[in-house]
């Protein structure tokens, strides 16, 4: 398996345009995660899913960012309008269900630059 | 609400020598832990994952162990080498798959 794929691995755009970043999981794991990383904050769960559902949107900081898991290997982040803040490296990561909890196998990352 | 800390944030050591690093968690009520490698500008490599109803887990030359009555974790590195130097993450599972990461220790293995 390929692992976990990310696209693109760096954006650069400007304040208020629309961001789109894209992961495809590993064939076969049911569980997706979303996660930013920054200098200030480290790495914080945005959003996971399970089946495609989204089970805890708790840590998506606001309402510009929003992830849809359309099917089971393709899940988009969008932030819609971007602001310079948002710049981070954002991750998705991957599961299976397993026995008990199972590893997260995570991406390359996209690194976001919001000018 | 769970909180992670590792302990040093950075650590720098000559080659070959034994190192351990720390991390704590403030709620023992874990699924599991699990240790990470990241190295710079990339992703993070899964290491070692310590289900709550284990002791320690074992990979080469590292050692994980887990304590959760006292809400601690070591990641043993024996004879260290220049190619382990890279941040390592701690991270613990709360159950629901929801995930909190410690903020890194930062190693650096001189030749």
């Amino acid at each position: 398996d390929a692992g976990v794929i990310q696209s693109p691995r760096h954006e650069v755009t400007e304040m208020g345009q629309e961001v789109t970043l894209r992961c495809k999981p590993i064939s076969g794991h049911d569980y997706l995660f979303w996660y930013r990383q920054t200098m200030m904050r480290g790495l914080e769960l945005l959003i996971y899913f399970n089946n495609n559902v989204p089970i805890d949107d708790s840590g998506m900081p606001e309402d510009r960012f929003s992830a849809k898991m359309p099917n089971a290997s393709f899940s988009t982040l969008k932030i819609q309008p971007s602001e310079p803040r948002d710049s981070a490296v954002y991750f998705c990561a991957s599961s299976d269900t397993g026995q008990g909890a199972s590893e997260q196998y995570f991406g390359p990352g996209t690194r976001l630059t919001v000018t | 609400k769970q909180e992670v800390t590792q302990i040093p944030a950075a650590l720098s050591v000559p080659e070959g020598e034994n190192l351990v690093l720390n991390c704590s968690f403030t709620d023992s009520a874990i699924y599991n832990l699990q240790w990470f490698r990241q190295d710079p500008g990339k992703g993070l490599t899964s290491l070692l994952l310590i289900q709550s109803s284990q002791r320690e887990q074992t990979s080469g030359r590292l050692n994980a162990s887990l304590d959760k009555s006292s809400g601690r974790s070591t990641l043993y590195i024996a004879a260290s080498q220049p190619g382990d130097s890279a941040t390592y993450l701690c991270a613990v599972n709360t159950g629901g798959f929801k995930t909190i990461f410690g903020a890194g220790t930062r190693l650096f293995v001189k030749a």
